[in-house]
């Protein structure tokens, strides 16, 4: 079994909508939480990081993290055409650099 | 947008052939990182350093080989290139003031073994 699981989409909305993306994971020492956005033919770019439980919320972007349910979701308000990448998770635990990688959701914003 | 570079952006090459990815980083981080990224799959860790003469194996096993002589590059190394090497090569830093130790990453290299 991954430690993380991701539903790699890919996922369409239309222009305007909410989405939701999500990730599982199975280790509980996991403590802190990235969400990575990453265009075509790009490296990733951090777009949200949560320590530990809660929620972050950034302009149009909401991170949530639930440790109870090891269950972590990405909000996206008013999506936009611009929206259009993959978006990975990542995780980490304390007191090392390595991060665990999710496979990645696709998602496209349609115009 | 963060400052690290890699090139070549994209390499085709024949089977046998050595070759080097390059990455720098100008941040003056510490940590470096190189992954491998297949269609539909996570980022795999291959390699990485947390500091000069500092390397790891990561993760996934990997031919490959990196060297860390200088802080800010992190060449990675196929020393007989294989199709099987085909894929998305990504390489990351990280500094050491960030509370979660943010990776940047670089554009990748895209490489096809013919």
């Amino acid at each position: 079994q991954k430690e993380v699981e991701q539903d790699p989409g890919p996922l369409s909305v239309p222009e305007g909508a909410i989405v939701s993306l999500n990730c599982t994971y199975s280790n509980s020492a996991f403590q802190y939480f990235m969400w990575y956005r990453q265009y075509s033919r790009k490296g990733p770019e951090l777009l949200m990081y949560t320590y530990s439980s809660g929620n972050k919320e950034d302009g149009r972007f909401t991170a949530q993290v639930d440790k109870s349910s090891k269950y972590i979701s990405l909000f996206i308000r008013d999506s936009q055409p611009s929206d259009s990448a993959t978006y990975l998770c990542a995780m980490s635990r304390s007191g090392t650099y390595k991060y665990i990688f999710g496979t990645g959701t696709r998602l496209k914003v349609l115009a | 947008e963060a400052d690290i570079y890699q090139t070549p952006r994209y390499l085709v090459i024949g089977t046998g052939k050595k070759i080097t990815l390059e990455c720098s980083q100008t941040m003056g981080h510490d940590k470096m990182y190189w992954y491998q990224q297949d269609p539909g799959m996570e980022l795999h860790l291959i390699h990485y350093s947390y500091g000069v003469n500092s390397t790891e194996k990561g993760d996934l096993s990997s031919e490959s080989t990196v060297s860390r002589i200088r802080t800010e590059h992190f060449p990675l190394t196929l020393e007989s290139a294989r199709p099987s090497h085909t894929s998305q090569y990504l390489c990351a830093s990280s500094g050491g003031y960030t509370p979660n130790n943010e990776q940047f990453f670089g554009p990748g290299t895209r490489l096809t073994v013919l």
